[in-house]
């Protein structure tokens, strides 16, 4: 049959500035939340994760805010850099179940 | 942190042969695997999960007799794709969770495999 493929959402920002990418999740269970960075042709790489108990969690340059009640996430990064460009996927789990569903995906395009 | 790898890094196949991909965890035991495809600009779908010493758990719409998988030993997961057809053509990923590592279900990734399907 025929196939549609899906284009990814983009973001494209100037080196230097913060980048905000968002993410709806699915499943009102889910209790732990991941964010990964995939370079192309690469797998994913884990950049930071944050609980269900918590509603922000920061790392070097990079900060996740959980908003439980439109289940909501999304990913902070300051002072982009170009190798911060590549597709981002937020991931949703259950710690009881162990299993993780991946969101759709963002390109993110650091313009130099 | 863990690492998991995936040989082959990529593999080209002629249409109606079979094709096997090895995910191995380096240093550490992985009681459960994850098996995902990711088709191009799109996002990665779990396809099955991998059990030491049991039956793999497949998602919903993937046929298990055509992704065999076998998880022999605590650092070794392998998925076999029968009798490809073009359109398995794809970007095959698989994880593992080190039960060591807390009580978090943070997953490490393979690098991943392009399967080329002719």
């Amino acid at each position: 049959g025929e196939s549609v493929g899906l284009h990814l959402p983009t973001l494209s920002v100037q080196e230097g500035d913060n980048s905000i990418i968002n993410c709806a999740y699915s499943n009102s269970a889910s209790d732990y939340f991941i964010w990964y960075k995939q370079e192309s042709g690469k797998g994913p790489q884990f950049i930071i994760d944050i609980r269900s108990n918590m509603d922000k969690r920061q790392g070097q340059r990079v900060t996740v805010l959980l908003n439980k009640t439109v289940k909501h996430l999304s990913l902070q990064i300051a002072a982009t850099q170009p190798g911060d460009s590549a597709v981002y996927f937020c991931a949703e789990t259950n710690t009881g179940g162990f299993k993780t569903i991946f969101g759709a995906g963002t390109r993110l395009f650091v313009k130099a | 942190g863990a690492v998991v790898s995936q040989h082959p890094s990529r593999v080209i196949c002629k249409s109606g042969t079979s094709v096997k991909i090895e995910c191995r965890s380096l240093d550490f035991q992985a009681t459960t695997m994850f098996w995902y495809r990711q088709f191009p600009k799109q996002s990665l779908m779990l396809m099955a999960t991998s059990n030491e010493g049991s039956k793999a758990t497949y998602e919903q719409g993937v046929e298990k007799d055509k992704f065999l998988i076998n998880h022999a030993s605590l650092t070794l997961s392998t998925l076999t794709v029968t009798s490809a057809h073009p359109e398995d053509s794809s970007f095959y990923i698989c994880s593992a969770r080190d039960p060591l590592a807390g009580d978090n279900n943070e997953q490490f990734f393979g690098p991943g495999t392009r399967l080329t399907v002719l």
